[in-house]
């Protein structure tokens, strides 16, 4: 099993640019969640789905979009990217409750 | 006010020390109190989660909730140099979506 993928690993982006951070869990698991993780701030989480089908907001969805493709993956979209964007970004899944399994992160910096 | 503190650290201990981690918050509704651990450029990966008051052993690892305190507690005995990471603690209440509130985070170092 290779539990939560992530790709990908590191991203440079010039302001205005558009990238979507790729996920997928094959541990079958029904909610799966984006965060960032930025200095002294702890995880704030972007947007999740409760469930395939299913997306809503969470603490900072401004400046981003996300596509529940399937029950494997969530997708992130940045549509026009900014500095205040830089962070490490972590994908997780959950079966029914609060043990989240995260992904190895992605690492994208806007400049 | 956030609703979970949690002290950034560094904490440096010498190698066999007792660690105590703390985190306190301020929402009552808070029934699952969780504790992640996170090596430098990893994910964080769940080490043990308690349910409600009381406390939670697993191996060297003790996780302790005081709910009329508002506040909770990881014990690692016999720190190991391999124990250096940052501990996340974070906590959730009765909702069906399952949405953690995280602290910021403590580093530790154990030092040989």
């Amino acid at each position: 099993n290779a539990g939560v993928t992530q790709t990908p690993k590191f991203q440079v982006l010039k302001t205005g640019q558009s990238m979507t951070l790729q996920c997928a869990q094959d541990m079958n698991h029904n909610s799966m969640y984006w965060y960032r993780q930025d200095p002294g701030m702890g995880l704030r989480l972007i947007y999740y789905s409760a469930s395939e089908g299913t997306t809503d907001k969470g603490e900072v969805p401004n400046g981003y979009n996300v596509s529940r493709l399937n029950k494997r993956e969530f997708s992130l979209r940045l549509e026009s990217a900014a500095p205040s964007q830089t962070s490490v970004y972590f994908c997780a899944s959950s079966e029914y409750g609060y043990e989240q399994y995260f992904g190895p992160g992605t690492r994208l910096t806007v400049t | 006010q956030k609703e979970v503190e949690q002290d950034p650290g560094p904490l440096s201990v010498p190698e066999g020390a007792i660690v105590s981690l703390n985190c306190t918050y301020s929402n009552s509704a808070f029934q699952y109190f969780m504790w992640y651990r996170q090596y430098s450029r990893k994910g964080p990966e769940l080490l043990m989660y308690t349910y409600s008051s009381g406390n939670k052993e697993d191996g060297r690892f003790t996780a302790q909730v005081d709910k009329s305190s508002k506040y909770i507690s990881l014990f690692i005995r016999d720190s190991q140099p391999s124990d250096s990471a940052t501990y996340l603690c974070a906590m959730g209440g009765s909702d069906s979506n399952y949405q953690l509130i995280w602290g910021a985070g403590t580093k530790l170092i154990i030092k040989p």
